[in-house]
């Protein structure tokens, strides 16, 4: 299947502080990449979708102020999380679609990104 | 009421046992079906995706989509330990759109 990274996996800072992770598709293109965050045992709950050239659409209740999504190019989004407090500690997950060689838009997951703000 | 619903378990099985996770959903929209299968601190990873109803078969795993019901299955032959995982059913009504995922199912295949 196609590769999606997520850069870091895991990071810890301090309250206050702005963290940025990478989602990248390493083997193909995607117009449109979809962040997730999920919680200890829980599913995932979609935050916001990225796309590329345009402004991120965000699901309701998430603050598009707090988490800055930008979407560069076809293979790069990041995902800022600006001023970050412990209750955004979290697992945060991108993915994106692959409609390339014949593909009908399986949905590929990174590998995540487990921030803990202390 | 949810638009996916899956039974969150935890379900424990014997090794070599048939594994049987389901998911219902209520919106007639949906026309695209993946099971993921997610290791503790990793990321979803995609086992099966269809797009009709009936059957899809990939190795152990057996996809079932009854389109007329509502109602996904995921069937593990010959389960294994390597198996055990939380197994997480997602629905989208368009290619490549967001996901709607179910809880998810703790599986835990026993030695």
């Amino acid at each position: 299947g196609a590769v999606v990274s997520q850069h870091p996996s895991r990071v810890i800072c301090k309250s206050g502080t702005s963290v940025k992770i990478e989602c990248r598709s390493l083997d193909f293109q995607a117009t449109t990449m979809f962040w997730y965050r999920q919680f200890p045992k829980q599913s995932l709950m979609l935050m916001a979708t990225s796309n590329e050239g345009s402004k991120a659409t965000y699901e309701q209740g998430v603050e598009k102020d707090k988490f800055l999504i930008n979407h560069a190019s076809l293979t790069l989004s990041t995902l800022t999380v600006t001023s970050a407090h412990p209750e955004d500690s979290s697992f945060y997950i991108c993915s994106a679609p692959d409609f390339g060689g014949g593909t009908t838009g399986e949905l590929f997951f990174g590998e995540g990104s487990r921030l803990t703000v202390l | 009421q949810k638009e996916v619903e899956q039974d969150p378990g935890p379900l424990s099985v014997p090794e070599g046992a048939i594994v049987s996770l389901n998911c219902t959903y209520s919106n007639s929209a949906f026309q695209y079906f993946m099971w993921y299968r997610q290791y503790s601190r990793k990321g979803p990873e995609l086992l099966m995706y269809t797009y009709s109803s009936g059957n899809k078969e990939d190795g152990r795993f057996t996809a079932q989509v009854d389109k007329s019901s509502k109602y996904i299955s995921l069937f593990i032959r010959d389960s294994q330990p390597s198996d055990s995982a939380t197994y997480l059913c997602a629905m989208n009504d368009n290619q490549g759109g967001k996901l709607i995922f179910g809880q998810g199912t703790e599986l835990s295949v026993k030695p």
